[in-house]
């Protein structure tokens, strides 16, 4: 079946450091989708990425979708302390009207 | 958007017994699904619920245990059938909306039922 991998598991930065974190798919994706989950919350929508080689920014969250549409990556510039959390990447095979598949996760730390 | 209420937020429940979640969203929405949720883990799909027919039910889940209901476009049902602790888990509702100018298909979620099973 559909499977999506995520690293690092988890990532301990600095405040003012930068954070990437990558995402494979084992099959091609119609779209990739990112979340952001807080501790104690649940999942709030980033963004979706859906053409090939594609790339999107949101202030300082810069967010790439591979050329083979297999892998993605969600990079924090200068990170902040609201930055915490655990990010998941999340893909859709056959077309948006599909069920979409959870990546494992990034927690991220960030020491003030 | 779309506001997702899901109830209860918690509960603590006896083995055997069997536990049923709603959820409700604010407006009509092209899919609903529902997770689950381990402490520390990610989400794992256990099913997509279909609008007035059975619901599809990933790998590793089952009808039996997880029935599932959606009799219209804004509500539906999970139920967690003869419960044992490791089915203790946080349970998400999440929909999903194809409408409006955005149109990015993004995926909102309830706050989760939290079940401990003992």
């Amino acid at each position: 079946g559909q499977q999506v991998m995520q690293i690092p598991q988890y990532q301990h930065v600095q405040e003012g450091e930068d954070f990437t974190t990558y995402c494979n798919s084992s099959t091609t994706l119609s779209n990739i989708q990112w979340y952001k989950q807080r501790p104690g919350g649940h999942p709030v929508f980033l963004i979706q990425l859906v053409k090939s080689g594609e790339v999107k920014k949101q202030k300082r969250l810069t967010f790439q979708f591979g050329e083979a549409k297999k892998n993605s990556s969600l990079h924090i510039t200068a990170t902040q302390t609201t930055d915490v959390g655990t990010y998941f990447c999340a893909g859709s095979m056959k077309t948006s009207y599909d069920k979409v598949i959870f990546g494992p996760g990034t927690s991220l730390s960030v020491i003030p | 958007s779309a506001v997702i209420s899901q109830k209860p937020s918690r509960d603590i429940c006896q083995r055997g017994t069997s536990l049923t979640i709603q959820c409700q969203v604010d407006s009509q929405v092209t899919m609903m699904f529902w997770y689950r949720q381990q402490p520390g883990q990610s989400l794992t799909l256990i099913a997509t619920a279909n609008q007035g027919s059975e619901a599809t039910y990933e790998s590793g889940f089952v009808i039996d245990k997880f029935p599932i209901s959606r009799p219209n476009l804004t509500f539906s049902t999970l139920t967690v059938s003869n419960m044992s602790p490791e089915d203790s888990s946080i349970y998400l509702c999440s929909a999903r909306s194809f409408s409006g100018i955005a149109n990015t298909g993004e995926l909102f979620f309830g706050e989760g039922s939290r079940l401990t099973v003992l």
